[in-house]
């Protein structure tokens, strides 16, 4: 069974930086892309960005509000996917979601407040 | 940017009669690989979103067969046969074809 946990929201202050994790479990996290999707509070949903499988060289794409601020990662040994996020500002206040093979995970809250 | 838009944004339903939701795109999501990256998702209140369909028209593990999707090109439709109390929820479409991927801004469906 496919299983994603996210965590490490929290809340930053504006030009802060922030760690989020997705945690995968029940596939190879190698052999599948993997997606950030953010959702703003009352809001609708908005791609972050991709990380590619292995067999692409897990090449990365970004959104344009978070290219160059924002970087994803893999560590294949913790079988997670990272999303590094710097420069934060307040537009970025959002549940982040991880997701693989259609399945979404519960999603961790990033707040950006001063 | 790929722009998505729905119709209508509101649906108000009557339990076990048929709902449909309508997706139109900026541009052609016909992919180079000739697959066309359409999906449609569900998101029950107070829950993540949900994948319902993928690529136009294929049902995801789990989701029953009352939901259906169909389209070509940019004009795409989410039909719900009957209408069901857990249906409630809003549905986005969702295009993978190009980057950056884009959403619709959703439809909230309720029960009248």
């Amino acid at each position: 069974e496919v299983q994603l946990v996210e965590s490490g929201g929290d809340l930053v202050q504006p030009g802060g930086s922030l760690r989020l994790s997705c945690a995968a479990s029940g596939f190879t996290l190698s052999d599948q892309l993997m997606d950030w999707v953010r959702q703003a509070p009352g809001k609708g949903l908005e791609w972050v960005g991709r990380s590619r499988n292995k067999a692409k060289s897990y090449t990365t794409e970004y959104a344009p509000s978070v290219k160059g601020r924002f970087t994803i990662s893999r560590d294949e040994s913790e079988n997670s996917v990272y999303l590094q996020m710097n420069s934060l500002m307040t537009e970025d206040t959002a549940v982040y979601y991880c997701v693989a093979l259609g399945h979404w995970g519960q999603g961790t809250l990033v707040t950006v407040s001063s | 940017d790929v722009v998505m838009t729905q119709t209508p944004l509101s649906l108000p339903v009557t339990l076990g009669q048929p709902a449909s939701i309508s997706c139109k795109s900026s541009q052609s999501l016909v992919s180079a690989d000739g697959n066309t990256y359409l999906s449609w998702l569900q998101q029950r209140p107070g829950q993540p979103p949900r994948l319902l369909i993928h690529k136009i028209s294929n049902r995801f593990s789990g989701v029953p067969d009352r939901f259906s999707g169909s389209g070509t090109g940019t004009d795409f439709t989410l039909k719900i046969s009957r209408v069901e109390a857990e249906d409630v929820g809003v549905y986005y479409c969702m295009q993978s074809s190009q980057y950056p991927l884009t959403f619709g801004p959703g439809t909230k469906v309720d029960i009248k």
